[in-house]
């Protein structure tokens, strides 16, 4: 069992390229997340969806889409990258639930945007 | 939203305890959660505390009060492993949860 996996690990992107970060689970979980990580700042919360063909818009939406076709997939497109968009980003997943809804966190990927 | 706050750095000797102090500010509170991350690491779940008091999970313990907006996470017995960034993060309504900006521990032998 994988979890939840992202690609690329990692990335080096020129300015004003269109990139797209993949999201993947295999755990049947209802809601999934997109973070960005930047130092002194910790996770901040992009996108997410609380089930499948349904998304709404975290703390830093700007210049971010999703979309979730399905239960595993949730893919993070950045139309037009700027540097300020450095950082690593995280997936992560949970059950969708109250209570104890642990989120599970993919390995990241680090995004460099020159 | 949400206004976090923890320290940004302790530093402990093995064997040791330390505890992380989170308080936060929020319009509706549905539960409190800290997790552990390692350098280069992805974020891994510690504890969940939703009602006032202590959870204890082996060397682990959180304690949460409602009414002061604080919360702390309690380590006993360091270990050299425990050297990580503990992230306290709060859950106002429905699944998504608000971070603080961790708490790097650095413990020595």
């Amino acid at each position: 069992i994988a979890g939840i996996t992202q690609a690329p690990t990692s990335q080096i992107l020129a300015a004003g390229r269109r990139m797209t970060l993949r999201c993947t689970q295999d755990m049947r979980h209802n809601a999934m997340y997109w973070y960005r990580q930047d130092l002194g700042l910790g996770l901040r919360l992009i996108h997410y969806s609380n089930t499948a063909g349904t998304t709404g818009k975290g703390e830093v939406p700007d210049g971010y889409s999703v979309s979730r076709a399905n239960t595993d997939d949730f893919p993070l497109t950045l139309a037009s990258a700027v540097p300020s968009q450095t950082s690593v980003y995280f997936c992560a997943s949970s059950e969708g639930r109250q209570g104890s809804d642990e989120q599970f966190f993919g390995p990241g990927t680090r995004l460099t945007v020159l | 939203g949400q206004n976090i706050d923890q320290p940004t750095e302790m530093t402990a000797t093995e064997g040791a305890i330390v505890q992380i102090n989170c308080t936060y500010q929020t319009s509706g509170f549905n539960g409190l959660f800290w997790y552990q991350q390692h350098a280069g690491e992805a974020p891994t779940f510690l504890s969940y505390n939703v009602l006032d008091g202590l959870e204890e999970k082996g060397r682990f313990s959180s304690f949460l009060s409602r009414s002061k907006g604080y919360s702390y996470l309690l380590l006993k017995e360091l270990q050299m492993k425990d050297s990580a960034s503990y992230l306290c993060a709060v859950r106002e309504g429905d699944y998504k949860l608000s971070f603080g900006a961790g708490t790097t521990v650095t413990v020595r032998a």
